[in-house]
């Protein structure tokens, strides 16, 4: 059983597009992250959230406590956006981690 | 520092050796967390620190992993005699507070051959 749910798995689109990545899940949780994974390995953080909806530059992430759904939104997308992008849950001592969305975005 | 530092980056080792991997985490970061990523998978957890105290090392899968913290910032997390299936990406992430503002590394890629 998988706290976590990603959808899509994988994804490609079209520089310029507007993506939506969404994340499920299924317990109560203290925080949830956004990550960016690039090849190679390199984790980056780029949301942490509570409550409500944060914005960076092109990315938007939103979450909905009652539903237990996360979103993770990049306006204007570009190539050098590819790579896969994680949700993670945290509660208690523990992070959950989801499969990733791969995200290809091409020129 | 800036950031989690791991090292090192890459590491192949030969099956039954062993292995010793750092994560140097921000200063003040009281929270530290070691995961494992097998390729095409999310991280695992594997154990976590809250100062120099192991909280919690239920996510380690046999005794061949051993993780300390013995000052309360850098950790290192040991492979003894380690096995094709340890090959996978070794990720740290710290925080000043359990709740808020967690910072992961780059990760250590393990290739056991």
């Amino acid at each position: 059983k998988n706290e976590v749910e990603q959808s899509p798995q994988n994804l490609t689109a079209q520089e310029g597009e507007f993506i939506t990545i969404n994340c499920s899940y299924s317990v109560g949780i203290s925080a949830l992250h956004w990550l960016q994974q690039h090849p190679g390995g390199g984790i980056v953080s780029l949301f942490m959230l509570s409550s409500g909806k944060k914005k960076h530059g092109r990315l938007i992430a939103t979450i909905n406590i009652q539903e237990k759904h996360s979103s993770l939104h990049i306006t204007a997308s570009h190539p050098r956006d590819s790579a896969v992008y994680i949700c993670a849950i945290r509660t208690g001592n523990q992070f959950y981690f989801g499969t990733g969305t791969s995200l290809t975005v091409i020129p | 520092g800036a950031g989690v530092s791991q090292s090192p980056r890459y590491k192949v080792a030969k099956r039954g050796q062993d292995v010793a991997l750092r994560c140097d985490p921000i200063s003040g970061h009281v929270s530290l967390f070691w995961y494992q990523q097998a390729l095409g998978q999310g991280p695992e957890f594997l154990t976590y620190f809250q100062n120099e105290a192991q909280l919690d090392k239920s996510g380690l899968p046999s005794d061949r992993f051993f993780a300390e913290r013995p000052e309360g910032s850098v950790s290192t997390l040991k492979i003894q005699r380690t096995q094709q299936e340890d090959s996978a990406v070794y990720l740290c992430a710290g925080a000043p507070d359990p709740n808020y503002g967690y910072t992961f590394g780059s990760g250590t890629r393990l290739t056991v051959v």
